[in-house]
C-alpha cells in the first residue's frame, strides 16, 4: 500500500530534551516536506526536500533540523524543544513539482 | 511570494444543501491548485485538483472551478452529506523549487 509513515503519533517530552520525528514513503517519491498545524494557522511548512541532500527551509524553520540521506527517509530533528513547539506535525510526500501531497497519520507533540 | 486567502473560515448547511468554498491567490505564475479534506483527528487527503489549463474539473459531487483573470478557484459541493463535515484547505504551487502554500482551512458542518 502506497503511505507515507511517521512516528511516533504522540510525544509527550521536556524542554531541552533532543527528539526525531520519523517519517518514511514507499512511493519513490522525490519531494518530502514538513508541516505543523495549529489551530487558526492552518499548515505551515517547516522545511521541504526536493531530493536527496537537498533540503531548503519553509516558512517556519526555527528550532528544527531535517536531514535527506536516502530518497524514502525525511527525519524531522528538534535539537532543543521548547514549548511553542507544541503541535501536531505532518510529514507530506508528493511524486512532482506540481502535484498533490499524501501526508503521514500525523505525529501530536507536546513539549513541558 | 504566494499568498492564499481562503472564505469562508466556518461554513454550516443543510444536510441537502450546496456547499461553496473560495480562494485567492496572488501569484500569477501559479499553476496547480489543489484541495484537501480532513476529518477530526485525521490527516489531510487529496480530494481533487486542477491545473492552470482547464477551467473546471468535477467528480461526482464535488467540483472545482478556476478563475485565472480574477486568480480565484472555488470548490463546490452538491447534495452535502453528514460525512462531508471536515476542514477543507485550498493550496496554490507553481513548481521548481517554489514550495505550495495552503489557505488556512475551512471548517463545513453538514446538519442531518
Amino acid at each position: 500500500e502506497a503511505q507515507v509513515t511517521q512516528n511516533p503519533r504522540y510525544l509527550i517530552t521536556v524542554t531541552g530534551k533532543k527528539l526525531t520525528v520519523t517519517c518514511s514513503q514507499n512511493m519513490n517519491h522525490e519531494y518530502m516536506s514538513w508541516y505543523r498545524q495549529d489551530p487558526g494557522l492552518g499548515l505551515r511548512q517547516i522545511y521541504y526536500s526536493m531530493n536527496v541532500e537537498v533540503t531548503d527551509k519553509g516558512d517556519v524553520p526555527e528550532g528544527y533540523k531535517v536531514s535527506r540521506k536516502e530518497k524514502r527517509n525525511f527525519p524531522l530533528i528538534l535539537e532543543s524543544p521548547s514549548p511553542n513547539q507544541t503541535s501536531l506535525y505532518f510529514c507530506a510526500s508528493r511524486e512532482g513539482e506540481t502535484d498533490g501531497y499524501t501526508f503521514g497519520s500525523g505525529t501530536r507533540l507536546t513539549v513541558v | 511570494g504566494e499568498n492564499v486567502e481562503q472564505h469562508p473560515s466556518t461554513l454550516s448547511v443543510q444536510e441537502g444543501d450546496s456547499a461553496v468554498i473560495k480562494c485567492t491567490y496572488s501569484d500569477s505564475a501559479s499553476n496547480y491548485f489543489p484541495w484537501y479534506k480532513q476529518e477530526l483527528g485525521k490527516r489531510p487527503q487529496l480530494i481533487i485538483d486542477i491545473r492552470s489549463n482547464v477551467g473546471e474539473k468535477k467528480d461526482q459531487r464535488i467540483a472545482v472551478t478556476l478563475n485565472k483573470t480574477a486568480k480565484h478557484f472555488s470548490l463546490h459541493i452538491t447534495e452535502t452529506q453528514p460525512e462531508d463535515s471536515a476542514v477543507y484547505f485550498c493550496a496554490a504551487s507553481r513548481g521548481g523549487s517554489y514550495i505550495p502554500t495552503f489557505g488556512r482551512g475551512t471548517s463545513l458542518i453538514v446538519h442531518p
